[in-house]
């Protein structure tokens, strides 16, 4: 019964490719959010919906893209990616505002 | 700007008491939260601080002071099991963006 889940686990592309990522959560939760975490495992948001609708986008490069299908999914789509786009990204939901956030797994994007 | 301090490691013994600080400057504050993760995991929330106080769930507390724009986390009878990082997060506002801080590496030995 997994409450935040994230497909693939791991992803190794080269350069220039576009890549998507899947999120799901079966928790109920009105809000998901996509985070990036470098290799110095600085954790940044990127992005969250709320009930479908775009609330926050960070200053991220419109090479990324999410997509929220309904509020229980939140799919991340990159194009032309480049080396600094290797990362692991998180999925996260939470019910209320702010505070108690569930992540996902984790997505490695490998680019070389 | 946002910025929030913490250091960047802690070694402690196992059974011992550990203390991890957040200092926070942020052009707004809701309320501090805690996640802990585990190396090659996710991160797992553990604590909630909106107002000024200490909060307890079982061997982990979290105390907040606004006034001073400080937080702690505080780990009790500790285990091998919390080695991991430890990562202070300020809400700014009621929106739903935490501002996460660099995290803190607990290494917890025998």
């Amino acid at each position: 019964d997994t409450a935040v889940s994230q497909t693939p686990k791991y992803l190794v592309t080269q350069m220039g490719n576009d890549k998507s990522i899947k999120c799901e959560q079966n928790l109920g939760h009105d809000t998901m959010y996509w985070y990036k975490q470098d290799s110095k495992k600085f954790l940044k948001i990127m992005f969250s919906y709320n009930n479908k609708e775009l609330i926050i986008n960070e200053t991220v490069p419109n090479r990324f893209s999410p997509k929220s299908p309904d509020k229980a999914h939140l799919n991340l789509h990159i194009n032309s990616l480049e080396l600094g786009d290797s990362a692991v990204y998180f999925c996260a939901s939470s019910q209320d505002p702010g505070n108690e956030q569930y992540f996902g797994p984790g997505t490695r994007l490998t680019v070389t | 700007g946002q910025s929030l301090e913490q250091p960047s490691e802690v070694t402690a013994v196992e059974g011992a008491i550990v203390q991890i600080n957040c200092t926070y400057q942020t052009s707004g504050f809701y309320g501090l939260s805690w996640y802990q993760q585990h190396d090659g995991g996710a991160p797992t929330f553990l604590s909630y601080n909106a107002l000024d106080g200490l909060e307890e769930t079982g061997r982990f507390s979290s105390f907040l002071s606004r006034s001073d724009s400080y937080g702690y986390l505080l780990l009790q009878e500790l285990q091998m099991k919390d080695s991991a990082s430890y990562f202070c997060a300020v809400s700014e506002d009621s929106s739903y963006k935490l501002i996460f801080g660099s995290g803190t590496r607990l290494l917890v030995r025998p």
